[in-house]
């Protein structure tokens, strides 16, 4: 049975501070890993990676896979309000195309 | 941009009621998808689509069908309400490609079943 495992399940931090969350897999035919962010409804697409070491970047926000330790860390610095969110993890399955999903990250970023 | 609409924001809906949620998508993807969310559960598969009249059962089918019967279109129903059932659903939808399992997401329907 396909893993997503997210850590933590909660983080509060102060704004400015830099955050890293964590998430590890088990999936056969491993093809890539996905993160969203959940501000109030629905999960919006931050990156997509399949790479191993390849870091992606947007903002103050990265992303980078490690295939051999299986796991991928979400990067945020200078966190703003704003970063409040509920990140998800995600993986497709095996000959499938639907996500096995982590059970998130709270983010809780206060001034 | 991609769109998928969720017909209602919020529901409140009696024991024993048929409810039908319904989600549309304006891309013209192939995969339809309906999950749950749960605090402290994370998203939950209840079923997903990949064409017309074709339906996959998911994690957490029972309790639930669905119903295809246009591609932009993808509808959940509940056949008897229960309270357990209260819940966040969250419809999505995506390309038919194995090099891109990107999915885009409605606004989610949040259901209390009383």
């Amino acid at each position: 049975e396909d893993k997503v495992v997210q850590s933590p399940l909660s983080l509060v931090v102060h704004e400015g501070d830099t955050v890293t969350l964590n998430c590890s897999y088990e999936v056969t035919n491993f093809r890539s890993l996905l993160w969203y962010k959940q501000e109030k409804k629905a999960p919006t697409f931050l990156f997509m990676l399949t790479s191993s070491g390849i870091e992606k970047k947007s903002g103050r926000l990265s992303s980078i896979l490690d295939k051999k330790e299986l796991f991928s860390i979400l990067n945020i610095t200078a966190t703003q309000t704003g970063d409040s969110a509920i990140y998800l993890c995600a993986a497709p399955g095996a000959g499938s195309y639907q996500l096995t999903f982590g059970k998130g990250t709270k983010l809780s970023v206060i001034p | 941009d991609v769109k998928v609409t969720q017909s209602s924001r919020y529901l409140v809906k009696r024991t024993g009621e048929k409810v039908f949620l319904e989600c549309v998508q304006d891309m013209d993807h192939e995969n339809m998808f309906w999950y749950r969310q749960d605090p402290g559960l994370g998203l939950r598969l209840i079923y997903f689509s990949y064409d017309v009249k074709m339906k996959e059962k998911g994690d957490i089918p029972e309790g639930y069908s669905v119903s295809r019967e246009k591609k932009e279109r993808f509808s959940l129903i509940l056949e008897s309400a229960s309270t357990n059932q209260t819940s966040m659903y969250l419809c999505a939808s995506s390309f038919w490609s194995a090099t891109n399992e990107k999915l885009f997401f409605g606004s989610g329907t949040q259901l209390s079943v009383l």
